[in-house]
């Protein structure tokens, strides 16, 4: 299995400003997942986040409002842009290996913005 | 994906057996069933998966019908730290999880 930590754990950030969300992951993984989990409600996919090229978005979710980077097998970055009250949700990085059915999740980071 | 339908909540009494069911009348011959849970402002946490045999691991048993057209999972002596939401996904190969509203589990003592 693969431990996922996330950084920071929860923020609250005024309106317009960004924040970018550190994925770690412990061993190297193939896949790496964001989703959004809005307040009372399930995860949505957010992006498939691939190593060495353009992150894939989900319908609905577009590169200049959630930038992503991937720059080696186990890290990975969210981007938050422009935030407006909105997008106060708590964002879960998830993560995969090789041949793995098991899909792993990190703890969230919680966001308020104000 | 096949959609899957399952209860919004359901209670159960600690020490005894908790079974979700979660029906997929559509799934097709190559799509897995996953159940996954996410205690309360935790990440969510990966239980089993199957194809057509019934599986068991240390968290659960996941029984999926002859047809395939719904599966149960089954935590056989629950406790209050099973309280929890509990997803039911139907999945092909190795892509990525996609979420429903699940079913609420509380265990009551």
């Amino acid at each position: 299995s693969a431990v996922i930590s996330q950084k920071p754990s929860r923020d609250i950030c005024q309106r317009g400003t960004s924040l970018t969300i550190q994925c770690q992951v412990d061993s190297q993984v193939t896949m790496m997942f964001w989703y959004r989990q809005q307040p009372g409600q399930s995860l949505t996919l957010i992006a498939t986040a691939n190593q060495g090229s353009e992150a894939t978005y989900e319908s609905g979710f577009v590169i200049d409002k959630f930038p992503i980077s991937r720059p080696n097998l186990t890290f990975s970055t969210l981007t938050v842009s422009n935030m407006s009250p909105e997008d106060s949700s708590i964002y879960l990085c998830s993560a995969k290996g090789q041949g793995a059915r098991e899909q792993y999740f990190g703890p969230g980071t919680r966001l308020t913005v104000t | 994906d096949a959609k899957t339908t399952q209860p919004p909540s359901m209670d159960c009494a600690e020490g005894r057996a908790a079974n979700l069911p979660c029906n997929h009348s559509t799934i097709s011959g190559n799509e897995y069933v996953y159940w996954y849970r996410q205690i309360h402002s935790q990440g969510p946490q990966y239980i089993i998966h199957g194809l057509k045999n019934n599986e068991t691991n240390e968290m659960a048993s996941l029984i999926i019908t002859e047809d395939r057209k719904s599966s149960t999972l089954i935590l056989p002596h629950a406790t209050l730290r099973d309280t929890a939401v509990y997803y039911c996904i139907v999945r092909v190969g190795f892509n990525d999880m996609r979420f429903g509203a699940g079913t609420r589990l509380t265990v009551k003592p």
